[in-house]
């Protein structure tokens, strides 16, 4: 089945540094990526969505500036959270949709990140 | 704005007896499916309803779709302790927008 892997699992940073987590779809091509944010308890919330070779689409209240995605190969797609804060601690998931497919998507196993 | 919203929040059931949980949400959509998440993982995709469907199944699950209420239903039946997990519904336009979940947990 398709596999979709993030990098790092978990992640502790200091306030004000910034961290990028990878996300990789193993065994496909994906034009088309997905981040979320979820909070303890909480729901999945869509952040942005990630095309190959061109601009990310944030969601509405999602800065662009502090979440800065890259989407640089049809495999690898890089969420960068910069001057992290304590408030951006959450769990992060990637997912990645098949090209040519409408509707599948397959989802990472997340990144814990906690910002001290 | 979330499009799906489960009920109930929180559910506890004994192994063997079955598990209903129920999603609603707002707009049109292409198709509705369903999630699996257990504490601190990734998602598990379990099943996905077109939106001319009424009912699928898959195993022990069975979901049903009601179009005119914007209402889903996932049944889980002979529960096992394994199927303790938060699940979710998601509605699928252009992209996933999920619900904020039903948290299951079975007693063995």
């Amino acid at each position: 089945g398709a596999v979709v892997s993030q990098h790092p699992s978990r992640v502790i940073c200091k306030s004000g540094t910034s961290v990028k987590i990878e996300c990789r779809s193993l065994d496909f091509q994906a034009t088309t990526m997905f981040w979320y944010r979820q909070f303890p308890k909480q729901s999945l919330m869509l952040m942005a969505t990630s095309n190959e070779g061109s601009k990310a689409t944030y969601e509405q209240g999602v800065e662009k500036d502090k979440f800065l995605i890259n989407h640089a190969s049809l495999t690898l797609s890089t969420l960068t959270v910069t001057s992290a804060h304590p408030e951006d601690s959450s769990f992060y998931i990637c997912s990645a949709r098949p090209t040519g497919t409408p509707y599948e998507q397959y989802f990472g196993p997340g990144t814990r990140l906690t910002v001290t | 704005s979330q499009q799906g919203e489960e009920d109930p929040q929180a559910l506890s059931i004994q192994e063997g007896e079955n598990a209903t949980m129920n999603c609603s949400y707002k707009t049109s959509i292409n198709n509705l499916q369903w999630y699996r998440q257990n504490s601190g993982r990734g998602l598990v995709h379990l099943i996905l309803i077109r939106s001319n469907e009424r009912e699928k199944h898959s195993g022990r699950l069975r979901v049903t779709l009601d179009t005119s209420k914007k209402s889903s239903s996932l049944l889980i039946t002979a529960s096992r302790a394994a199927d303790t997990a938060s699940y979710f519904c998601a509605t699928d336009t252009e992209k996933l927008v999920f619900g904020k979940g039903t948290k299951l947990t079975v007693n063995p």
